[in-house]
């Protein structure tokens, strides 16, 4: 039982550069989550999904997009990166009606060049 | 609004010392309040949550609706505490958490 897991741990790009950020539960949670951590600025939602085929926006979700064609994958999309999203992404997901106790991915470091 | 604010960025106390990390939020309804820590090279977890009223590795935090604070407490800090501390706020209608700033905690020998 892996829990939450993501791809890849660590990965630079140069602005302009688009790639996929994956995340996968194997909990089988309703609920998944993308969050950007940044100092002082603590954890910020980019995207969530309450269910397969569904996602919804949250705080910071300009510059990026999401899928979730299956039910233990969140995918995180950045089409053109730019050095505003140098950041250290966290997935994390939870079972339905418990959106509270939030299990976390070990974190993608990202550097923007 | 609904917003979590944690006034400290880092608070640094000696080992054997009281601890207390604020939290202060701002939630028209009825708030469920959590605290989530993160140890060095290590994933976010659940640490505690209001609702249980439990105490865990010697943390409480209470539910002060009239002054809007959830300050997690220890009676004495331990080497063993010292990592980064959010405090979140159950919002979206129960489907997700706002995390404040987060707080970093280093206790000193």
């Amino acid at each position: 039982n892996a829990g939450v897991t993501q791809t890849p741990k660590f990965r630079v790009l140069k602005t302009g550069q688009s790639m996929t950020l994956l995340c996968a539960q194997d909990m089988n949670h309703e609920y998944m989550y993308w969050y950007r951590q940044d100092p002082g600025m603590g954890l910020r939602l980019i995207h969530y999904s309450v269910g397969e085929g569904t996602t919804a926006k949250g705080e910071v979700p300009d510059g990026y997009n999401v899928s979730r064609l299956k039910k233990q994958n969140f995918l995180l999309g950045l089409e053109s990166a730019a050095p505003s999203q140098t950041s250290v992404y966290f997935c994390a997901s939870t079972q339905s009606g418990q959106a509270k106790t939030q299990y976390f991915g070990p974190g993608t470091r990202l550097l923007v060049l | 609004a609904q917003r979590v604010t944690q006034p400290e960025k880092l608070l640094s106390v000696f080992k054997g010392a009281p601890v207390e990390l604020k939290c202060n939020y701002s939630y028209s309804g009825s708030p469920e309040l959590f605290w989530y820590v993160q140890y060095s090279r290590q994933r976010l977890q659940l640490l505690l949550r209001h609702i249980s009223r439990e105490s865990i590795k010697g943390f409480t935090a209470d539910l002060n609706k009239g002054e809007t604070s959830f300050h997690l407490k220890k009676p004495f800090a331990q080497e063993e505490d010292s990592a980064m501390y959010y405090c979140a706020l159950l919002t979206g209608g129960g489907n997700k958490l706002t995390f404040g700033t987060g707080t970093q905690l280093k206790v000193e020998l």
